[in-house]
């Protein structure tokens, strides 16, 4: 079982960009979710999803769009590039109730 | 969105300590989790905590849930420098399909 897998690792984007970070997981998990890792601040939830076509926004969605077409991928997608979206992205699949496994996360930037 | 604070924020302590940490919040928690993240990586499940006044163990990490619901505690006896990393709480209101972080205690272990 490979786990959960975020492509790619490292990213730098121009402002006004468009992009997805990927994720797919194999462990046939119904929850996912985007979490950004900023300095100081921990992990703040962006989008989640409790299965294939249901998503819903976490504490942080603003600029960030997804999806879930298939149990197995849960995409991140940025519209338009900003400077604050520089950060450390990370994925993560769970059984409900059963703690989260994370990715080894995607680390962006935006000049 | 939901407030953890997570004390200390970072501890040097010498290789064969033991380790305290612990999580409050403003609001109820129905799980608590704790983490641990290594450099370049993404944060690793390490107790769960399911129910008020809980305490659970896994090898030398003691975490116990707080009978108010509103406080989380991680121990780690007999400290060795692969214990170096950050360590995060995370609650959870309903599942486990949003997960609040708190801001992580830095470990340092000093051989």
């Amino acid at each position: 079982n490979a786990g959960v897998t975020q492509t790619p690792k490292f990213q730098v984007l121009k402002t006004g960009q468009s992009m997805t970070l990927q994720c797919a997981q194999d462990m046939n998990h119904e929850y996912m979710s985007w979490y950004r890792q900023d300095p100081g601040m921990g992990l703040r939830l962006i989008h989640y999803s409790v299965g294939a076509g249901i998503t819903d926004q976490g504490e942080v969605p603003n600029g960030y769009n997804v999806s879930r077409s298939t149990t197995e991928d849960f995409p991140l997608r940025l519209l338009s590039a900003a400077p604050s979206q520089t950060s450390v992205y990370f994925c993560a699949s769970s059984w409900a109730g059963y703690g989260y496994t994370f990715g080894s996360g995607t680390r962006l930037t935006v000049v | 969105g939901q407030q953890l604070n997570q004390s200390p924020q970072s501890m040097f302590i010498q290789e064969g300590e033991d380790v305290s940490m612990n999580c409050t919040s403003s609001s109820i928690f129905n799980t608590w989790l704790w983490y641990k993240q290594d450099p370049g990586e993404g944060p690793v499940l390490l107790i769960a905590l399911y129910k008020a006044g809980e305490l659970t163990s896994n090898g030398r990490l003691t975490a116990q849930f707080g009978i108010t619901r509103k406080d989380s505690f991680l121990n780690i006896s007999a400290s060795i420098p692969s214990d170096v990393g950050i360590y995060f709480c995370a609650g959870a209101q309903t599942g486990a399909n949003n997960l609040f972080f708190g801001t992580g205690t830095r470990l340092t272990v000093i051989p």
